[in-house]
């Protein structure tokens, strides 16, 4: 069975600071998702990671595939209030057929 | 492109009745759909995999007869909650594959079962 694990599971953060959500995951993919979900509202696509070594950046956020580790990361750089949100990984079961299973979230709140 | 759109976005219900959930592609065909539910403050939990023109995949756990779905076309699924009690009351997600373009989401349907 896939695990995906997120940490942390909440981070309060300091506007114009650094930060770095981990996603770890137990068993073999090269599909990776990073997703964004306001209070009350659907998911919002942020990055797909298909290969290992993938980065992808936009605005403040970049994300990175490490598929030998089993490890993605999400980068925040300088983070702003509007970067309060939830944010989920997800990882899919490619060889299972398309399946995506996601990790538990991070809460992110960023104060001013 | 690749929109999904989800409808309601939100309904009461009383305990002992059905629900019925829309969701549908707008501008691409998807044989296949998913249904996740995701509790408060929590992650989203896969309950099956809708197939167009044939059953559903449900995953261990979901009980395909009071969560019911149909995927009769291309463009549309439903999910209907039987029966629903003040335990199904959630928010359920729709989403399609589109081929190169990963998953797209629609935007959710809050239940309340009163």
């Amino acid at each position: 069975e896939l695990k995906v694990e997120q940490n942390p599971l909440f981070l309060s953060m300091q506007e114009g600071k650094n930060y770095t959500i981990y996603c770890n995951y137990s068993t073999t993919s090269d599909r990776l998702y990073w997703y964004r979900q306001d209070p009350g509202k659907s998911l919002e696509s942020l990055f797909v990671l298909l290969s290992n070594g993938a980065v992808k950046q936009e605005g403040r956020l970049m994300a990175s595939l490490d598929t030998k580790a089993r490890l993605s990361t999400l980068h925040i750089t300088a983070a702003v209030h509007d970067l309060s949100a939830t944010y989920f990984c997800a990882v899919d079961w490619g060889a299972a057929g398309n399946k995506l299973t996601f990790g538990g979230g991070t809460r992110v709140l960023v104060k001013p | 492109g690749a929109v999904v759109s989800q409808h309601p976005s939100w309904v009461i219900c009383k305990s002992g009745t059905s629900v019925k959930i829309e969701c549908r592609s707008l501008d691409f065909q998807a044989t296949t759909m998913f249904w996740y539910r995701q509790f408060p403050k929590q992650s989203l939990m896969l309950m099956a995999t809708s197939n167009e023109g044939s059953k559903a995949t449900y995953e261990q756990g979901v009980e395909k007869d009071k969560f019911l779905i149909n995927h009769a076309s291309l463009t549309l699924s439903t999910l209907t909650v039987t029966s629903a009690h003040p335990e199904d009351s959630s928010f359920y997600i729709c989403s399609a594959l589109r081929s190169g373009l990963g998953y797209t989401f629609g935007s959710g349907t809050r239940l309340t079962v009163v």
